[in-house]
């Protein structure tokens, strides 16, 4: 089956140590995309992809970093300078010329102890 | 930039109707998404406006109007499964981010 699969699902990390969450799909989209998600709030995007070898910061993006040397995969690094990382990240996909539709996956729940 | 305006909360019974509205502000978009996310879940697609008008799928009908800058969700015969949060999104010309409102929580009530 098609889909977007992330890991770990929970994941917890002392202070000042970078984390990396990954992001695979099998839905051969090229376009990808990394939430942040607060509780009882909405999504906002750290970082996106068009296309391999290139990205863009999207409204969030201080703190973290990402990579993008395949179509399939799109890991999030959070690094140590993020000030309040403890949150629940998430990875989607959607096909180019798709204006309308993005797949997530399940998710990363980070907590920073 | 784009900015989406939702209701944060909205409580009815089963059975009922419940409309969600979305306003915003952008400077161009290609059209208002719809998602529903279930408490500890991912977001999953419900419905996508690229014209004005409404669009239909089962229960739940999504409506555009462009030039009222604004958008809703209508959810028809209430069940207990539609309790949930709700997002609308669009996705700019000049850059391609999908970017969402702050969510509306509905509580579905016996």
């Amino acid at each position: 089956d098609g889909g977007i699969t992330q890991s770990p699902k929970y994941l917890f990390r002392k202070e000042g140590q970078n984390v990396t969450l990954s992001c695979e799909q099998n839905l051969n989209h090229d376009a990808m995309y990394w939430y942040r998600q607060d509780p009882g709030q909405g999504l906002r995007l750290i970082y996106y992809s068009q296309i391999v070898n290139d990205f863009q910061k999207g409204d969030i993006a201080e703190g973290y970093s990402v990579s993008r040397e395949k179509k399939e995969s799109f890991p999030l690094t959070v690094t140590s300078a993020q000030k309040n990382p403890t949150a629940f990240y998430l990875c989607a996909s959607n096909a180019q010329g798709n204006t309308g539709e993005l797949f997530f996956g399940e998710g990363s729940r980070l907590t920073v102890l | 930039g784009q900015s989406l305006e939702q209701p944060s909360e909205v409580t009815a019974v089963e059975g009922a109707i419940v409309q969600i509205n979305c306003t915003y502000q952008t400077s161009g978009f290609y059209g208002l998404s719809w998602y529903q996310q279930h408490d500890g879940g991912a977001p999953t697609f419900l419905s996508y406006n690229a014209l004005d008008g409404l669009e239909e799928t089962g229960r739940f009908s999504s409506f555009l109007s462009r030039s009222d800058s604004y958008g809703y969700l209508l959810l028809q015969e209430l069940q207990m499964k539609d309790s949930a949060s709700y997002f609308c999104a669009v996705r700019g010309y000049n850059d391609y981010k999908l970017s969402f409102g702050a969510g509306t929580t509905v509580t579905v009530r016996a």
